[in-house]
């Protein structure tokens, strides 16, 4: 069965940097598009990032350009998100979603505090 | 950009039917298909609807989707509620520009 889990979440100071990883299982990983959601404590849910099944096409909200980088390897049916600059606001929980979205993974907690 | 608006929340008792809506804001809502999402406490999303009316295997035909170009807005219908549908709901769309698009989310109410 489709399987998508988060992992590499946790505490990090304004400013730090953290690396999530998505480990997918299930399906073919190479042909579906990939997508990375997240969700502030309390509040609904926003699109971050979204990438080809090739990695040749990639697109970014406004609020993460510039200091998030989505990237994938099919050979480890396995999708990325490079987090930089972290600030207060990244807090939220992260979910990896294969597009159109009818699979997530259970997410994974990024607390961005001093 | 455009933007999906819901309702923030509605209440229904357990047996009616209740209908969340989602209305585009620029662009026409017949344009992309639109695709509805519940979230239970502590829960990941899952899909009840995609590409406007479709159900994926295992959601009960209670769930519905449709859309309406004159009001430029999709909708999630739920009928016989039970209180396990009590949740919060997402539409989400996108566009050429924007891959994907989210509404607030809806907290629906059994009780």
């Amino acid at each position: 069965q489709v399987q998508l889990v988060e992992s590499g979440g946790g505490l990090v100071k304004p400013g730090g940097s953290l690396r999530l990883s998505c480990a997918a299982s299930g399906f073919t990983f190479s042909d579906y598009y990939m997508s990375w959601i997240r969700q502030a404590p309390g509040k609904g849910l926003e699109w971050v990032s979204y990438i080809s099944s090739s990695g040749s096409t990639i697109y970014y909200a406004d609020s993460v350009k510039g200091r998030f980088t989505i990237s994938r390897d099919n050979a480890k049916n396995s999708l990325y998100l490079q987090m930089n600059s972290l600030r207060a606001e990244d807090t939220a929980v992260y979910y990896c979603a294969r597009v159109p979205g009818d699979y997530w993974g259970q997410g994974t907690l990024v607390t961005v505090s001093s | 950009n455009f933007m999906l608006t819901q309702p923030h929340s509605v209440s229904e008792s357990p047996g009616k039917t209740v209908t969340i809506s989602c209305t585009r804001s620029s662009g026409s809502i017949a344009s992309n298909y639109v695709q509805w999402y519940q979230q239970r406490p502590g829960s990941s999303p899952t899909t009840v609807i995609y590409e406007d009316n479709q159900r994926p295997s295992g959601v009960p035909d209670r769930f519905s989707g449709s859309i309406d170009s004159s009001s430029n807005s999709a909708s999630l219908t739920i009928s016989g509620l039970k209180t396990e549908d009590e949740a919060d709901y997402y539409c989400q769309s996108y566009d050429s520009s924007n891959p994907w698009v989210f509404g607030g989310g809806t907290k629906l109410t059994v009780l």
